[in-house]
């Protein structure tokens, strides 16, 4: 089956640094990916749809220039936070469209900004 | 605007017993509907996905309903296992070119207790 990973789980940065979280389609390849932020007990909230070789589509209230979305291969797609401060803490999780109707999510990457 | 309720919010079952959760939706026009379980820290996992013209769709101890008349899903659980507490999100797609666009609910969390 579909198979996402999302690297790293678990990251823990100082405030005002940057960090990238990555996203593999491991054995299909995903011309869209998508970008979801989630506290705790509450749903995905969608922040942006990362299209492979263009810029990627944003939500909403999503400041584009703080969370930096790469999808340069049909395999990859990368989000990093630039100069993250304690409110951006969250759990980040990406997924990618596979096989018919399915969409793959990858296991997620806690980001803690101390 | 397109929304997903789910309901009940949160629920307490003994191991062994059957359990059903419900998803009302206001999306249209429909696409697919799907049910994830997602595990504490985790990214989601695919439980089943349904398209308009299905009924019912089974995965081992699970098995969704689609009603898209009434436009109301359910997730019955059968034979329930510690395992099996986690949050259970519903997921509808409405059709669009790039079906990026689903809207989630947010989440019903199952507690099963020895």
């Amino acid at each position: 089956g579909a198979v996402v990973s999302q690297h790293p789980s678990r990251v823990i940065c100082k405030s005002g640094t940057s960090v990238k979280i990555e996203c593999r389609s491991l054995d299909f390849q995903a011309t869209t990916m998508f970008w979801y932020r989630q506290f705790p007990k509450q749903s995905l909230m969608l922040m942006a749809t990362s299209n492979e070789g263009s810029k990627a589509t944003y939500e909403q209230g999503v400041e584009k220039d703080k969370f930096l979305i790469n999808h340069a291969s049909l395999t990859l797609s990368t989000l990093t936070v630039t100069s993250a401060h304690p409110e951006d803490s969250s759990f980040y999780i990406c997924s990618a469209k596979g096989g018919n109707y399915g969409y793959t999510f990858g296991s997620g990457t806690r980001l803690t900004v101390v | 605007k397109n929304q997903v309720e789910q309901s009940p919010q949160s629920l307490i079952i003994l191991e062994g017993k059957n359990c059903t959760l419900q998803c009302n939706y206001t999306v249209s026009p429909f696409s697919n509907l799907r049910w994830y379980k997602q595990d504490t820290g985790r990214g989601p996992v695919s439980l089943t996905i349904m398209t308009f013209s299905e009924n019912t769709k089974s995965n081992g101890r699970y098995t969704a309903t689609l009603d898209a008349d009434t436009k109301q899903s359910s997730l019955h659980i059968t034979a329930s296992q510690l395992s099996d507490s986690a949050s259970y999100i519903c997921v509808v797609s409405p059709i669009l070119t790039n079906a990026g666009k689903s809207t989630f609910g947010d989440g019903t969390t199952l507690t099963v207790k020895p």
